[in-house]
């Protein structure tokens, strides 16, 4: 079956602006959860939703923000964009509990914030 | 605040040798740890967990040790191959943390040939 599928593979941004990026989960998996990585850092957790409804946070700003559609895709928006969000942005779905089963990655969206 | 913490951010072994990969942490309500594997441009891919209850759990060439009272995992690759050259990051989840894994920030293995 398909895996995880992740949109744009790449883009650049300038300070200020704004970015949606998109998550179609493995089909059947109703949890998706984001993640960003930056050098050095690994993976910081950014949210995580299930059914449409966002059941944990990570400790990001309030620039970031998600949703998960009724077919289980997810897109996350990040506003006001700063030089410190240039990151790769994974996506992973799970058919149930993230933290105990297995989490299936996309490839990613590289993001560059000029 | 990094609660899971790879502090050897890079190891090299010859191929036929055994990798060591060590991961601490901090949150003692952790009870669920897992170890990913990530070749560049892919996601990183599940390779092991292991549950609070139990101190090891083996899969095929990869083990996993778990030590709760010095708050320390390691995976073991016996033997390493080329192929497992890449970043290995170790993560962690509590049941009083719903469905959040913290993970550490990546050991990258070379294998030599």
């Amino acid at each position: 079956k398909a895996g995880v599928t992740q949109t744009p593979r790449y883009l650049i941004k300038t300070r200020g602006q704004q970015v949606t990026l998109s998550c179609s989960p493995i089909s059947g998996h109703r949890s998706v959860s984001w993640y960003q990585q930056t050098p050095g850092q690994g993976l910081q957790f950014l949210f995580e939703y299930f059914s449409e409804t966002q059941r944990n946070k990570g400790n990001f700003p309030g620039r970031f923000s998600g949703r998960q559609f009724s077919n289980s895709r997810s897109e996350m928006n990040v506003s006001t964009l700063e030089l410190g969000d240039s990151a790769l942005y994974l996506c992973a779905s799970s058919l149930e509990d993230p933290a105990t089963g297995e989490l299936f990655f996309g490839e990613g969206s590289r993001l560059t914030v000029l | 605040d990094q609660q899971v913490k790879q502090n050897s951010p890079s190891l090299s072994v010859q191929e036929g040798r055994i990798s060591i990969l060590n991961c601490d942490y901090t949150n003692s309500m952790f009870d669920y740890f897992l170890w990913y594997k990530k070749y560049p441009a892919e996601g990183p891919t599940f390779l092991i967990s292991i549950s609070s209850i139990k101190d090891k759990n083996e899969d095929g060439r990869f083990t996993v040790f778990l030590n709760k009272s010095a708050k320390h995992l390691s995976l073991h690759i016996v033997p390493s191959q080329p192929g497992d050259s890449a970043v290995y990051f170790c993560a962690a989840s509590a049941r009083s943390n719903d469905y959040k894994l913290s993970f550490g920030a990546g050991t990258t293995v070379t294998v030599r040939a």
